[in-house]
């Protein structure tokens, strides 16, 4: 059974503080991996991906990646009220040109950013 | 620029009553298509996928059923709704030729009661 882990919350920090989420996987062959927003009653939308080992940084998010710890995690910057949400992560064994079929999401973070 | 569209947003239902929810893609051809269910506090389950018209792959047995009539439409059926089949509904899109990443709906509330 693939699993994808994420600590359900509620995570709080005061705005303007560096917000931290984080993700286990499973499935050792995982080669993708995702996050993506939920704002309360709404659809999730993509944040970032994530294939390589390492960071990556899109604006005040950075994505982190460790294959060998199976770990994933997501740093927002300067958090703001605005990103009070649930984080989903999501994770497969399909490459970048894969399907999205195998696709695992975790059960989300609910961040709450306090002004 | 590909935009997905889901309707109804959202809908209460009695027990046995039927069901159908649509979702189309547009700036796109031949996406792969996804029925997702999100129950509360429990993470996204994939219901059925499509990699093209006609074809369709269920990931859960139960009480709904899905079409795709055309490349971009792709719907959610049930004959007879259950109290269990309450949830947000999600219809979701990836690249068909190559990608792996998916761009949901805006997702259909339904309540059984």
């Amino acid at each position: 059974q693939k699993e994808v882990e994420q600590n359900s919350g509620p995570l709080s920090v005061p705005e303007g503080a560096i917000a931290s989420l984080n993700c286990t996987y499973s499935d050792r062959v995982s080669q993708s991996f995702f996050w993506y927003r939920q704002y309360s009653g709404k659809s999730p939308e993509l944040i970032m991906s994530i294939y390589s080992n390492g960071d990556k940084e899109d604006g005040r998010f950075t994505a982190q990646l460790n294959k060998a710890s199976q770990y994933v995690s997501l740093l927002i910057r300067d958090s703001q009220p605005s990103d009070s949400a649930t984080y989903l992560c999501a994770v497969t064994p399909e490459k970048r040109s894969g399907s999205a079929r195998q696709l695992t999401f975790g059960s989300g973070t609910q961040l709450t950013v306090l002004p | 620029s590909q935009t997905i569209h889901q309707w109804p947003a959202t809908l209460v239902q009695p027990v046995g009553s039927p069901l159908s929810l649509e979702c189309t893609v547009e700036g796109t051809s031949n996406p792969n298509l996804y029925w997702y269910r999100q129950a509360a506090g429990r993470g996204l389950q994939l219901l059925f996928y499509s990699v093209g018209i006609g074809q369709i792959s269920s990931e859960v047995p139960q009480n709904l059923s899905a079409s795709r009539p055309q490349d971009r439409q792709f719907i959610l059926s049930s004959k007879k709704l259950l109290l269990s089949d309450s949830g947000f509904y999600l219809c979701a899109w990836s690249r068909g030729v190559s990608g792996n990443t998916i761009y949901f709906g805006e997702g259909s509330w339904l309540t059984v009661v």
